[in-house]
């Protein structure tokens, strides 16, 4: 069964920390991997990786897959209160079938 | 950006009772889906549409039916809704290949059914 796994669920940093969320997937033919920003209710699109080692920049936002070890990572710099939310992963089921998302990671940031 | 509309954004039901979550996109996408997601818990799929006249279940078993008559509409109706429906009800779109993976998302349903 196809699933993805974030870490840490939740994570609480103050103003200007860096943190980094954590994403690992088991997917048969595996095309790519989704990182969404969860604010209140609708996911907002944030990045979409196909190739290994190649890293995706938004402002203070960065990801990177890595599809030997089979991992995703998202990188914010310089956090704001604005960057509270929860973060999903999210990778496409095998064949032509939606996204599989992990729990989410859910980020605190306090001033 | 694709426009993703969900009504209504709040519902408190009764038990027992037929409801529709309406959810419609004005961006021609063929394909859109129906997520369920608890409270701090991950989103699951519980049907898609491909296109016209095609519906599937998805990964979660849903008492919930959906209907595609037309492209731009994909409502969801619980026929007799029960207290563990309450959860948020997200639809989302997405557009042709190669960006197909790319899912956006309406605002949500939050039902909560007494």
């Amino acid at each position: 069964e196809d699933k993805v796994v974030q870490s840490p669920l939740s994570l609480v940093v103050h103003e200007g920390d860096t943190v980094t969320l954590n994403c690992s997937y088991e997917v048969t033919n595996f095309r790519s991997l989704l990182w969404y920003k969860q604010e209140k209710k609708a996911p907002t699109f944030l990045f979409m990786l196909t190739s290994s080692g190649i890293e995706k920049k938004s402002g203070r936002l960065s990801s990177i897959l890595d599809k030997k070890e089979l991992f995703s990572i998202l990188n914010i710099t310089a956090t704001q209160t604005g960057d509270s939310a929860v973060y999903l992963c999210a990778s496409p089921n095998s064949g032509n079938t939606p996204l599989v998302f992990g729990k989410g990671t859910r980020l605190s940031v306090i001033a | 950006e694709a426009d993703i509309y969900q009504t209504p954004r709040y519902l408190v039901i009764g038990t027992g009772k037929k409801i529709t979550l309406e959810c419609s996109q004005t961006m021609g996408h063929d394909k859109m889906y129906w997520y369920q997601q608890d409270p701090g818990m991950e989103l699951h799929l519980i049907h898609y549409s491909y296109g016209v006249n095609s519906t599937e279940k998805g990964d979660l078993s849903s008492e919930s039916t959906v209907s595609r008559i037309r492209t731009e509409h994909f409502p969801l109706t619980l026929e007799s809704a029960r207290p563990s429906h309450t959860s948020q009800y997200l639809c989302a779109s997405s557009p042709p290949r190669p960006s197909n993976e790319k899912l956006f998302f309406g605002s949500g349903t939050q039902l909560s059914v007494l």
